[in-house]
């Protein structure tokens, strides 16, 4: 089983639209949850870190579900800018880095 | 914000060549470098881990006498693709932690280079 699963999408959506997507983990003793925006070869970027009590940056919201082991990520209001890979990355332990495949979110106007 | 600078950005090579890629921090001495390998439509892999002045630890799989890794300095990390065959074609990437980051502040602010796209014919 992979460390970190993600739904490698595409999700394809309108400019406006919500799109919402998950990611699993395997490893129940991390501890510290992020997302990644990357662009078609280009390094990942760091999009938001995740907290326990979920977090909001602008149209942007992440939760935390320690119990069923997942992450969430939810785009409100859509923006053509917004198409791009996102990636789940997990701190299983003090150093490295756990990336899962990437989800594709592609926003067509 | 801190930089890390990666060349090339894009090598095309023949089978049996040997390939070269830098990673230098701009602007803060990298005490600890990883390098990951990325195949389309698949996560960053890493390879290994790389602290200044000493041996890299490699990841399982990951072959130390064809990937090698040189830290010889704060600033710079070296990784060489020994004999690259087509099957070594992929995006490389470095990513550098800094003198004094603590856990949390590094993996909120882990330094990516742009990344090395290698194409062996």
């Amino acid at each position: 089983r992979k460390e970190v699963e993600q739904d490698p999408g595409p999700f394809n959506v309108p400019e406006g639209a919500t799109v919402a997507f998950n990611c699993t983990y395997s490893n129940s003793a991390s501890q510290s949850f992020f997302w990644y925006r990357q662009d078609c070869r280009k390094e990942p970027k760091l999009l938001m870190s995740v907290y326990s009590s979920g977090n909001e940056d602008g149209r942007f919201t992440a939760q935390l579900n320690r119990a069923s082991q997942y992450i969430s990520l939810l785009i409100r209001d859509s923006k053509l800018s917004d198409s791009a890979t996102y990636l789940c990355v997990v701190n299983p332990n003090d150093y490295k880095l756990s990336f899962g495949a990437g989800t594709t979110v592609t926003v067509r106007a | 914000g801190a930089v890390v600078s990666q060349h090339p950005s894009w090598v095309i090579c023949k089978s049996g060549t040997s390939v070269k890629i830098e990673c230098r921090s701009l602007d803060f001495q990298a005490t600890t470098m990883f390098w990951y390998r990325q195949f389309p439509k698949q996560s960053l892999m890493l390879m290994a881990t790389s602290n200044e002045g000493s041996k890299a630890t490699y990841e399982q799989g990951v072959e130390k006498d064809k990937f090698l890794i040189n830290h010889a300095s704060l600033t710079l990390s070296t990784l060489t693709v020994t004999s690259a065959h087509p099957e070594d074609s992929s995006f490389y990437i470095c990513s550098a932690r800094g003198l004094g980051q603590g856990v949390v502040e590094t993996n909120e602010k882990l330094f990516f280079g742009s990344g090395t796209q290698l194409s062996v014919l």
